[in-house]
Order: structure tokens, then C-alpha cells, then sequence
């Protein structure tokens, strides 16, 4: 079975700065990955999807993959309190199921 | 929002006994799958149904059971509750084409006690 390793942190960036979340998978042949944000006491919910090497653009957002080095990364921009929660890094099987890291906590101070 | 509820949001049962959590998705989302959250993990599988055919399972054992109908809802349901069962289950549904990307509903918070 796949296995995807983050650090469960809490990770603590200054409001205004770059929030770097990094996830690590065990599978070379993985293709697609998927970042998701949770609020506490809410239930996960999908911010990015990536399958292709380098760098994927949403907003403040942006997944970086690289295949090579099975690492895959979230960089939030100018982070906001707003963005405060566990942040999921996903990777689907082969049967569709979704194989999910612990999460790794973000805390942006104001 | 994702077109998919759950219910009931929170509940609490007694070691032993049975608890079934109900889930209601968008129309044409022929997949849904069930997911067991515990407290600081990330969620894991345990069913998936297509089409009311249970098409895949993760690690849980088969006190473990559900269903899906043909309007789109859909069933987990727990027999002999354990303490460790006290989790988030979460219901995702998706369409044939929506590739891998599933799509949760806010959850059941069942406690055991």
C-alpha cells in the first residue's frame, strides 16, 4: 500500500509570509496528487490537484511535484489567519481509493 | 458546497451497540465512498460502492458494512461499537467523470463510550 508522510507539525508562519507545507509519498509510480485544507472540526476539504512536474498556479496557492524526488509541496502566499488548519496531502490508488498523510498543522500568526 | 449530507452530525452510543450513519449525494454520482478519521490522523479508507456494489475495502473488519440505493444515498453501518471506533466518518461521493477527485460531506462525529 502506498504510504504519504508529512510532518504533523504545528507549523507557525507569520501572517503576510510563505507557508511551505512539504509531503513525501512511497509509491515512484504515482501519478496525481491532491492537497487538502481542514478546519478544525470540519471535514476536508479540496484546495489543489496536481499530476504533472513543477509548479501548479491557483490564487495564493501553488503545488509543486517533482516526480523524481516523490515530494510533493504547498506554497501558500501572503498567508492569512484565515488559512490556519491541517493541511492534507492525498494520493489516489489504483482502485480509486484515496490514500491520505496525517496532516501537517498550520498556524499563521497575526 | 459539496451537494453531499450526512447525518447525523453528532451522536454518542454505548460500547457494544450498532450505529448506522446515512449519507445523501448529488444526483449522478454513481461512487461513494466511506472514510474513518480519528482524532489527529488523516482519513482512512474503509469501503468504496459503485452503482450499489461494494467495488473495493481498506482495513476494517466486517463489523464494518454498508450499502448504497439507487437515489444516491447511502449507508455505513457499525455493529459491537468499540471505544476506538470514536471517530469522524466522512462520506465523498463522485460522478464517472470526475477522475480520482472525490468531494466530502461535513461528517458524522460519532463518540463511544
Amino acid at each position: 500500500q502506498k504510504e504519504v508522510e508529512q510532518n504533523s507539525g504545528p507549523l507557525s508562519v507569520p501572517e503576510g509570509a510563505i507557508a511551505s507545507l512539504n509531503c513525501t509519498y512511497s509509491d515512484r509510480g504515482s501519478q496525481s496528487f491532491f492537497w487538502y485544507r481542514q478546519y478544525s472540526g470540519k471535514s476536508p476539504e479540496l484546495i489543489m490537484f496536481i499530476y504533472s512536474n513543477g509548479d501548479k498556479e491557483d490564487g495564493r496557492f501553488t503545488a509543486q511535484l517533482n516526480k523524481a524526488s516523490q515530494y510533493v509541496s504547498l506554497l501558500i502566499r501572503d498567508s492569512q489567519p484565515s488559512d490556519s488548519a491541517t493541511y492534507l496531502c492525498a494520493v489516489p490508488e489504483r482502485d480509486d481509493k484515496i490514500i491520505f498523510g496525517k496532516g501537517t498543522r498550520l498556524h499563521i500568526l497575526p | 458546497e459539496t451537494g453531499v449530507t450526512q447525518s447525523p452530525t453528532h451522536l454518542i452510543k454505548t460500547r457494544g451497540q450498532q450505529v448506522t450513519l446515512r449519507c445523501s449525494s448529488q444526483s449522478g454520482h454513481n461512487t461513494v465512498s466511506w472514510y474513518q478519521q480519528a482524532l489527529g490522523q488523516g482519513p482512512q479508507f474503509i469501503f468504496q460502492y459503485y452503482r450499489e456494489e461494494e467495488n473495493g475495502r481498506g482495513n476494517f473488519p466486517p463489523r464494518f458494512s454498508g450499502l448504497q440505493f439507487p437515489n444516491y444515498s447511502s449507508e455505513l453501518n457499525v455493529n459491537a461499537l468499540e471505544l476506538d471506533d470514536s471517530a469522524l466518518y466522512l462520506c465523498a461521493s463522485r460522478g464517472d467523470r470526475d477522475g480520482n477527485t472525490i468531494y466530502f460531506g461535513e461528517g458524522s462525529w460519532l463518540t463511544v463510550v
